[in-house]
């Protein structure tokens, strides 16, 4: 079967670095995405990966190991404002998205 | 830009009540799709379509039905509600298969 897992929630602090992991299980790979999902409403787009490496954009940095079938979602100097519901989802080999249940992300002063 | 809207924002529906949710896109998207997601779960995929006039079955279909008669607009209709359609349901569009997924604002259902 195909599957996805994350961490269901994690509490980190105000100014701190946050690591959320994702790995998963597809029949065939064509990209994984992250999304950011606040609170009551739709999911939006923050990182892409198809090859190995890691892509940087801003404090947020995402890293892909294909071989392992491992992703993480690198935050740093983390936000009140970054509390919210983190989306691993990989494109299978259908062309469809397979989404992991998220992470709920706690930020602390 | 607008990008999608969907309506309407919430409904409650009385058990076997049918219900159109409806979303509409301009960015001239040729994929669209619809997800429910529910407490726990991700995302899933009810029904989508490549491009218009063509659908086709997601993971959860059962109990609903789309059609894709123009590139804007993909409806979502329940035949007859039951109370575990209840569910925060989502319309995302994206402009190539492999490409990212844009989200409408979803729509709050609750069947009783």
């Amino acid at each position: 079967g195909q599957n996805i897992d994350q961490p269901t929630e994690m509490t980190a602090t105000e100014g701190a670095i946050v690591q959320i992991n994702c790995t998963y299980q597809t029949s065939g790979f064509n990209g994984l995405f992250w999304y950011q999902q606040h609170a009551g409403e739709a999911p939006t787009f923050l990182s892409y990966n198809v090859l190995d490496g890691l892509e940087e954009k801003g404090r947020f940095s995402s890293f892909l190991s294909r071989s392992k079938g491992y992703s993480y979602l690198l935050l740093k100097e983390l936000q009140m404002k970054d509390s919210a519901s983190y989306l691993c989802a990989v494109i299978g080999s259908n062309y469809q998205l397979i989404w992991g249940a998220g992470t709920k992300l706690i930020i602390k002063p | 830009t607008a990008g999608i809207t969907q309506a309407p924002t919430s409904q409650i529906l009385a058990a076997g009540r049918s219900m159109t949710l409806r979303c509409t896109q301009d960015m001239r998207h040729n994929a669209m799709y619809w997800y429910r997601q529910d407490l726990g779960l991700g995302l899933r995929l009810i029904h989508y379509s490549n491009t218009a006039g063509t659908t086709g079955k997601g993971e959860v279909p059962d109990g609903y039905s789309v059609s894709r008669a123009n590139t804007d607009d993909f409806p979502l209709t329940l035949a007859s509600a039951v109370p575990s359609q209840t569910s925060v349901y989502f319309c995302a569009s994206s402009d190539s298969d492999s490409g990212r997924r844009f989200f409408g604002p979803g729509t709050r259902l609750t069947v009783l």
